[in-house]
């Protein structure tokens, strides 16, 4: 059964880049699913971030303003998320998730904090 | 970006009671919709894709209908575990957006 953790910094400072991984278990990265960052906060709620395929291009949230860079280590099993220039607003709780038309796997989540 | 409101925003129910959530979407979206129902400090669990379809164990008193703009959630015969907060989310076009919540309450 595969299953999804994420894994990163729990504290980052404004203006600073935050970056978070993703592990996959219990199955392959290659077998043609895509690849979703979410966060969550108490104000704004589920937040989708970006996704990328194995082999494709990301998709990412036009809201993010370009900060936001999504990649994919098949060897490590592993997809990563940066996002730079961080504020307070960027607090919240970010989960990873895989998405076959529908994101039917979830990481347990991260919280990040944003605070000097 | 496609806009998701859910309605009510919370609901007090008991066990046994049927409950109904509403979605309904800024333009439409075809059937391209799932709910998720989400517990304190867990992750959001995929519960029906396809605004109808039941993911793979999912009990059968949950189900969701609609099309277009219109989607609802009904769980028959709710049960203790049932309490949590449900999302809806579109997955017909960038970016993908959540409906902002319906917190099932005893």
């Amino acid at each position: 059964q595969v299953q999804l953790q994420e894994s990163g910094p729990g504290l980052v400072k404004p203006s600073q880049t935050l970056s978070l991984t993703c592990t996959v278990s219990g199955g392959s990265m290659s077998s043609g699913f895509h690849w979703n960052w979410i966060r969550q906060t108490a104000g704004k709620g589920l937040e989708w971030l970006g996704r990328i395929y194995t082999t494709g291009s990301p998709n990412y949230n036009p809201s993010l303003k370009s900060r936001v860079t999504i990649s994919v280590d098949r060897s490590k099993n592993q997809f990563s998320l940066k996002l730079n220039s961080v504020t307070a607003e960027d607090t919240a709780v970010y989960y990873c998730a895989r998405q076959n038309i529908y994101m039917d796997v979830w990481g347990r989540g991260t919280t990040v904090t944003v605070s000097s | 970006d496609i806009q998701m409101t859910q309605s009510p925003s919370s609901v007090t129910a008991s066990v046994g009671d049927r409950v109904t959530i509403t979605c309904r979407a800024s333009q439409g979206i075809n059937n391209w919709l799932a709910w998720y129902q989400q517990k304190p400090g867990k992750a959001p669990k995929l519960l029906i894709y396809a605004a109808s379809s039941l993911q793979n164990g999912v009990p059968s008193r949950f189900s969701g209908s609609g099309s277009g703009t219109d989607f609802t959630l009904t769980i028959d015969s709710l049960q203790p575990e049932d309490f949590a907060t449900y999302y809806c989310q579109q997955a017909t076009s960038f970016p993908y957006t959540f409906g902002q919540g319906t917190k099932l309450e005893i």
